[in-house]
C-alpha cells in the first residue's frame, strides 16, 4: 500500500527556533500534500495545500511566512515553523495524494512541543 | 450547515456489538467517501473507501453510501475493545475547489 514517511515524529525546540518536518512518499509519486494541524482533543484543522513545484496555498488565517512549505519534487514536502512559539506546539500531520479521487495516505505525525 | 456533518459522540457500545457510524455530506456532486480511524495521539489511517451506492465490506467493516440522502455510513460488527477510537469521515468536494473534507468525527468507545 501507499506508505508516506513523517520525520521527526516528536521534536522539542526553544522559543524563536525554527523547526522543519519533512514528508515524503515512498512508494508513489504525491502530486498533491496537505499539512494539518491538530491540537489535543479537536479535529484536523487543514493549513495548506501544496503542489509539486508550485508555490503552497495556505487556509485562511495561517500565517505563509510562519508557516513554509516547500514541494520540492513528487515525494517531498516540507513544513518550516518559522520563529515558533508556545502556542504552535500542536500535532502536525503531512498526507499525500497520488491520483485524484483516491484516499488519502497520512504521515505518522510530529508532535512539537516548543519551551 | 457544515460540509460533512458526524455526531461527536461518544458513541458507546458493548464488546460483540455492531457500531453504527454516520456521516451526512452537503455537496450533491461528491463522489468519493472515505472512513478514517484515528487512536488517541496517532495520525488517522484509511479504513474503507466508496465510491458507488450501496454496501462495500471489508472483514468485520461495511461501508454504505447513499448519494440520494446523501449520507454514508460505517458498520463495524464484532466490536472490540481496540476499535475504540475517532473515526473520521471524509468526502472529496467537487464544488468550487477540489479538496479533501473531514468531518471532526465520531468518538466510538467499546466497552469490554
Amino acid at each position: 500500500g501507499a506508505v508516506v514517511s513523517q520525520h521527526p515524529s516528536r521534536v522539542i525546540c526553544k522559543s524563536g527556533t525554527s523547526v522543519k518536518i519533512e514528508c515524503r512518499s515512498l512508494d508513489f509519486q504525491a502530486t498533491t500534500m496537505f499539512w494539518y494541524r491538530q491540537f489535543p482533543k479537536q479535529s484536523l484543522m487543514l493549513m495548506a495545500t501544496s503542489n509539486e513545484g508550485s508555490k503552497a496555498t495556505y487556509e485562511q488565517g495561517v500565517e505563509k511566512d510562519k508557516f513554509l512549505i516547500n514541494h520540492a519534487s513528487l515525494t517531498l514536502s516540507t513544513l518550516t515553523v518559522t520563529s515558533a512559539h508556545p502556542e504552535d506546539s500542536s500535532f502536525y500531520i503531512c498526507s499525500a495524494l497520488g491520483k485524484n479521487n483516491s484516499p488519502l495516505h497520512f504521515g505518522n505525525g510530529t508532535r512539537l512541543t516548543v519551551t | 450547515q457544515k460540509e460533512v456533518e458526524q455526531n461527536s459522540g461518544p458513541l458507546s457500545v458493548p464488546e460483540g456489538a455492531i457500531a453504527s457510524l454516520n456521516c451526512t455530506y452537503s455537496d450533491r456532486g461528491s463522489q468519493s467517501f472515505f472512513w478514517y480511524r484515528q487512536y488517541s495521539g496517532k495520525s488517522p489511517e484509511l479504513i474503507m473507501s466508496i465510491y458507488s451506492n450501496g454496501d462495500q465490506e471489508d472483514g468485520r467493516f461495511t461501508a454504505q453510501l447513499n448519494k440520494a440522502s446523501q449520507y454514508v455510513s460505517l458498520l463495524i460488527r464484532d466490536s472490540q475493545p481496540s476499535d475504540s477510537a475517532t473515526y473520521l469521515c471524509a468526502v472529496i468536494g467537487v464544488s468550487g475547489t477540489y479538496k479533501y473534507i473531514f468531518g471532526t468525527g465520531t468518538r466510538l468507545k467499546v466497552l469490554a
